[in-house]
């Protein structure tokens, strides 16, 4: 498949293992954060959301935890498994209700 | 997703050719975007419109051109390609007032 990064963090799990992946946004004055999987070959889909409100959200199998006071934000997949394998972008607004994405993380997991 | 379409998915040319990459969109969102993606970076936005008649320059704008045909239609051009275009492309849509976008499949555009 297709390699959208070859220079990017990567994080290795086994299955079944939890994963974190973090992510540190630049702007304060954001209010909305947002985590996308892209998969080799396929534009990115989304995961999971939060605005500036709160500090923690789940999915299913999906936690996003958001720290503003130093600005950071975590994506944490439970019981991981092959599937999720991919690169993880996630992105903050800014003017003009738009979305400022930062370099993606991409995510390993070993049988 | 067939929701957002990309036409051509993979694309070969050559340094100063014109060539033009193709979007539509059925969900119905008055928003489209193009983006860049190069080897260890994020998306890069190239340009957006926000409808037909609203068309804005990105943070990587110059050597690409846009065209909104309709708003299901948003079109990338690249007048003169040159080497260091090669990347993948996405297109994406959102609904007004949302800021979850919807993306392509992606084009991969090298220029030789």
């Amino acid at each position: 498949g297709e390699s959208v990064g070859l220079h990017l963090p990567t994080l290795s799990v086994q299955e079944g293992d939890n994963s974190i992946i973090n992510c540190a946004y630049s702007n304060s004055a954001s209010d909305y954060f947002i985590w996308y999987k892209q998969e080799s070959g396929k534009g990115p889909q989304f995961i999971i959301d939060i605005r500036s409100n709160m500090d923690k959200r789940q999915g299913q199998r999906v936690t996003v935890l958001l720290n503003k006071t130093v600005k950071h934000l975590s994506l944490q997949i439970a019981a991981t498994q092959p599937g999720d394998s991919a690169v993880y972008f996630c992105a903050e607004n800014n003017y003009r209700v738009m979305l400022t994405f930062g370099g993606g993380t991409r995510l390993m997991v070993k049988p | 997703d067939a929701d957002v379409t990309q036409t051509p998915r993979n694309r070969i040319t050559k340094t100063g050719k014109r060539i033009m990459l193709e979007c539509s969109q059925t969900k119905g969102h008055d928003r489209m975007y193009w983006y860049r993606q190069d080897p260890g970076l994020g998306l890069q936005l190239i340009y957006y419109s926000f409808d037909v008649k609203d068309i804005n320059k990105g943070e990587i704008s110059d050597g690409y051109s846009v065209s909104r045909q309709a708003q299901a239609k948003f079109s990338l051009s690249l007048e003169s390609a040159i080497p260091n275009q090669t990347a993948l492309y996405f297109c994406a849509t959102s609904a007004a007032e949302s800021y979850e976008q919807y993306f392509g499949p992606g084009t991969r555009l090298t220029v030789t």
